[in-house]
């Protein structure tokens, strides 16, 4: 049990579907992350909230849509997915915004598959 | 800019064999942290290790243990007797403070432990 719960653990979606993505925590941190991991590939960072409020967006394209509605719960909306979009997207929180003071929490991840 | 290089894509060794990943990171931030995580089958990345650029002393855990030389922007980390249940990919990271703070990570080594 890492403490960061990603609800569904897998998903098959069509090109044209419209799906989302939870993460839960409660470990009390205030940062919240969304990483894609794509076969052969480095993590990717993709969003970046802090106290709700999105820090960051490293160029993910629209089709990817993340809501933060308080601290403990991250969201990543799907629609009109690309088969190259199917990944294992992780959700991760950590105390502190990025200064590596404290380590980042994973969960376990959510397998997409986009057909 | 920041990278994390893990040369090694894929190691197989032999049960109770020691063995070692290497990490080599990129920054031009003063302080900075690095990470080590595991990532089962199962998914989630497990935190194993978080060290600041301040503090090159090495650490054991257990079986695990870390060399961090400064000189050579290097943090290796070695398992010593493995077993079966060290296989999983092993990721390196790097964030540092003074900059884009955004947790960096390497390829990732997958580790086969054989029976």
């Amino acid at each position: 049990e890492t403490g960061v719960t990603q609800t569904p653990r897998h998903l098959v979606m069509g090109m044209t579907n419209k799906k989302s993505l939870k993460c839960e925590q409660h470990l009390g941190h205030n940062a919240m992350y969304w990483y894609k991991q794509s076969a052969k590939k480095p993590l990717e960072l993709m969003f970046v909230y802090n106290f709700k409020e999105q820090t960051e967006n490293n160029s993910v394209p629209s089709r990817f849509s993340p809501e933060c509605p308080n601290s403990s719960h991250l969201f990543l909306h799907l629609h009109t997915l690309q088969p190259e979009d199917s990944a294992l997207y992780l959700c991760a929180s950590s105390q502190d915004l990025g200064r590596g003071s404290t380590e980042a929490f994973f969960g376990q991840g959510t397998r997409l598959t986009v057909v | 800019a920041q990278k994390v290089t893990q040369a090694q894509t894929e190691i197989s060794v032999v049960e109770k064999e020691d063995v070692t990943l290497d990490c080599v990171y990129e920054t031009r931030d003063t302080t900075y942290y690095l990470f080590w995580y595991k990532q089962p089958p199962s998914g989630e990345l497990v935190f194993l290790i978080r060290r600041n650029s301040f503090d090159e002393q090495n650490e054991i855990s257990g079986r695990y243990s870390w060399n961090f030389q400064k000189s050579t922007s290097s943090f290796n980390f070695t398992i010593t007797a493995s077993q079966v249940v060290d296989s999983a990919v092993y990721f390196c990271a790097l964030i540092g403070v003074q900059g884009a703070q955004k947790l960096v990570f390497g390829q990732g080594t997958r580790l086969t432990i054989n029976p």
